[in-house]
């Protein structure tokens, strides 16, 4: 089984400062994969990043860089000059390679962006 | 990129009826396709997984009964909710998952949603 959580209900922040949202893992299977996604009032959800268990290297993807801590099992997101459009639900999740491939979420983060 | 297509987007009915809500990855075969609720400011729990011709497994805690999954294609899976009563409204979104992770997304792509209001 596999388990996310993230402890930060609400975030604010100042428009063009990077924000870090912590999401922590747990599992005991070595092969896994993380994401990370963002959830406007419209609901869609929108991917953002992936991390392998077996990447060497954090990822990024523009603005967004995951801070992959393997040891630690975290995963955090750090979101770089942030954007009055990036106002949003901002979901963890995680899901297991082998079996099921489910996706697991954890609680979720609303991040505000003040001008 | 791989589209996955959610319908009706909102739905309102009476409570006791039954509301189906479809599926449908437009450019690729989804080999499974997850259903996940959503409650107002909270996760996305998962119901259930299916698979192509074969039974839906659903999470603990869910009622098989009266959230009937059917996955008839590799391109349809629906949701069914029987009897709704008004603690059924809710989000209801859909992933589907392709044979290979390869693209954007790494594999999961995501309906736009669906807004139950059983009233």
């Amino acid at each position: 089984a596999q388990k996310i959580t993230q402890t930060q209900p609400g975030m604010f922040v100042q428009e063009k400062e990077a924000v870090t949202l912590d999401c922590t893992y747990d599992t005991s299977d070595p092969s896994y994969g993380l994401f990370w996604y963002k959830q406007p009032s419209s609901g869609e959800m929108i991917f953002l990043i992936y991390q392998g268990s077996y990447d060497q290297q954090n990822a990024t993807e523009g603005r967004y860089s995951l801070n992959f801590q393997k040891a630690r099992k975290s995963a955090n997101l750090v979101i770089s000059a942030s954007q009055l459009g990036d106002s949003a639900m901002y979901f963890c999740a995680i899901y297991l390679i082998q079996g099921a491939q489910k996706l697991v979420f954890g609680q979720g983060t609303r991040l505000t962006i003040n001008p | 990129g791989a589209v996955v297509s959610q319908h009706p987007s909102w739905v309102i009915c009476k409570s006791g009826t039954s509301v189906k809500i479809e599926c449908r990855s437009l450019d690729f075969q989804a080999t499974t396709m997850f259903w996940y609720r959503q409650f107002p400011k909270q996760s996305l729990m998962l119901m259930a997984t299916s698979n192509e011709g074969s039974k839906a497994t659903y999470e603990q805690g869910v009622e098989k009964d009266k959230f009937l999954i059917n996955h008839a294609s590799l391109t349809l899976s629906t949701l069914t909710v029987t009897s709704a009563h008004p603690e059924d409204s809710s989000f209801y979104i859909c992933s589907a998952r392709r044979h290979t992770g390869a693209g954007g997304d790494y594999g999961y792509t995501f309906g736009s949603g669906t807004r139950l209001t059983v009233v």
